[in-house]
């Protein structure tokens, strides 16, 4: 057990539709990092969040948002959801901070988001 | 830009025997860090090890052993005696350097390992 909680673990919806993600950080760390996975695609890096502040983008479409709450816990939103949207997204959390160096992330179990 | 490269898509081996998965890695940072993760067929995403680009000493644990050869850009993984439990997709990933501000990781596309009994 990582620690790191994500929910639903499974999604199915049509094309068109608004999702949101849920994740829960381990005690204690303060980033939040969301990632897809997909056939073509692999792994990729979507947003990272750092104690409630948005600290760096990656192939993250503009259909798609996330925030980091005051209690640490985030959520991806993806909205006008595409048949390629299809995928494993999962969430990872450290304790990282440019003091303490680049510490491990550790994921949670992934939310599958299937589009019908 | 940063790039892993995985060129290992699938390998399968007889339980019991040694198998190396290679990573070779592309950075323009002098200083930066190795990951391996582990992938079951449940799919949750296992730490295995962090290496900084310091650090060019092989590590072991139990089975488990790595070989970082900087001036290859490599970050290899051993498995010695490998069991079917052991049956996964790895990745290997690369993640920029202290006070970089983000600590987002590159993957590589994996290697889905087949341990046969």
């Amino acid at each position: 057990d990582s620690g790191v909680t994500q929910t639903p673990k499974h999604l199915i919806t049509a094309t068109g539709q608004r999702v949101t993600l849920r994740c829960s950080p381990r005690s204690g760390d303060l980033s939040v990092y969301w990632y897809q996975q997909s056939l073509d695609q692999g792994l990729q890096f979507l947003i990272q969040y750092y104690n409630g502040e948005e600290r760096a983008k990656g192939n993250i479409l503009e259909r798609f948002s996330a925030q980091q709450f005051p209690d640490l816990h985030s959520e991806l939103n993806l909205s006008s959801l595409e048949l390629g949207d299809s995928a494993l997204y999962f969430c990872a959390s450290s304790n990282g901070t440019g003091l303490l160096g680049n510490q491990p992330q550790h994921f949670g179990d992934g939310t599958r988001l299937s589009i019908l | 830009a940063q790039k892993v490269t995985q060129a290992q898509t699938e390998i399968s081996v007889v339980e019991k025997e040694d198998v190396t998965l290679d990573c070779v890695y592309e950075t323009r940072d002098t200083t930066y860090y190795l990951f391996w993760y582990k992938q079951p067929p449940s799919g949750e995403l296992v730490f295995l090890i962090r290496r900084n680009s310091f650090d060019e000493q092989n590590e072991i644990s139990g089975r488990y052993s790595w070989n970082f050869q900087k001036s290859t850009s490599s970050f290899n993984f051993t498995i010695t005696a490998s069991q079917v439990v052991d049956s996964a997709v790895y990745f290997c990933a690369l993640s920029p350097a202290i006070g970089a501000g983000s600590y987002q990781l590159t993957f590589g596309k994996g290697t889905k390992l087949s341990v046969i009994p």
